[in-house]
């Protein structure tokens, strides 16, 4: 079974610009979650989608939006980008998102560098 | 609000050495607790995770975690390192039931000597 995918993998971008990132879940799974991770502020939770809702949104500015496709794919955007976006954008599925009970598997992240 | 420390930054050991790493939380329920582990480059991978019951819990590569609530604590532990375990190693604690969102521990990093 394919693990969890993130496209790019890589990106760099400049301040003022946009960027979408994907993120393709394990076959059958419906939950997606992503993280922003960097070396100030470690591991924070952006969003939680469970079938195309957004169930859960981390404290981050309006300039972070995400959304997930009736195929459970999930894509984040993130609108006029500043030097502290840079990050490693993590994504993670499960199969339910009732976390007690079902293990996220974790994509290898999207290294975002803002310049 | 939920929280997790951990306390030691990085933490050198040598391969063979047995190992414990620190988790401390701030949750007012029965938490849900999850070890995970960070390689250079790459995604989390789950250790371990207590939800209920037996609270020394069995996980991947050798690990074991054991709860303590009277120290609000979830160390990670293992009998003898190996020079592959070199990683960061980050505790988490469920938000609640119903989410998978995770709030995380700012990590430990781990270097083995030979």
């Amino acid at each position: 079974k394919a693990g969890v995918t993130q496209t790019p993998r890589y990106l760099i971008k400049t301040r003022g610009q946009q960027v979408t990132l994907s993120c393709s879940p394990i076959s059958g799974h419906r939950s997606v979650s992503w993280y922003q991770q960097t070396p100030g502020q470690g591991l924070q939770f952006l969003f939680e989608y469970f079938s195309e809702t957004q169930r859960n949104k981390g404290n981050f500015p309006g300039r972070f939006s995400g959304r997930q496709f009736s195929n459970s794919r999930s894509e984040m955007n993130v609108s006029t980008l500043e030097l502290g976006d840079s990050a490693l954008y993590l994504c993670a599925s499960s199969l339910v998102g009732t976390g007690a009970s079902y293990e996220q598997y974790f994509g290898p992240g999207t290294r975002l560098t803002v310049t | 609000a939920q929280s997790v420390t951990q306390p030691d930054i990085h933490i050198t050991v040598s391969e063979g050495a047995s190992l414990e790493l620190r988790c401390n939380y701030s949750y007012g329920a029965t938490p849900y607790l999850f070890w995970y582990v960070q390689s250079p480059g790459q995604g989390l991978q789950l250790l371990l995770k207590y939800f209920s019951g037996d609270t020394l819990v069995q996980g991947i590569k050798g690990f074991e975690a054991e709860f303590k609530r009277s120290q609000s604590s979830f160390n990670l532990r293992k009998p003898s390192v190996h020079w592959s375990d070199a990683a960061e190693y980050f505790c988490a604690v469920g938000a609640s039931y119903n989410t998978d969102k995770l709030i995380f521990g700012t990590g430990t990093r781990l270097q083995v000597f030979p």
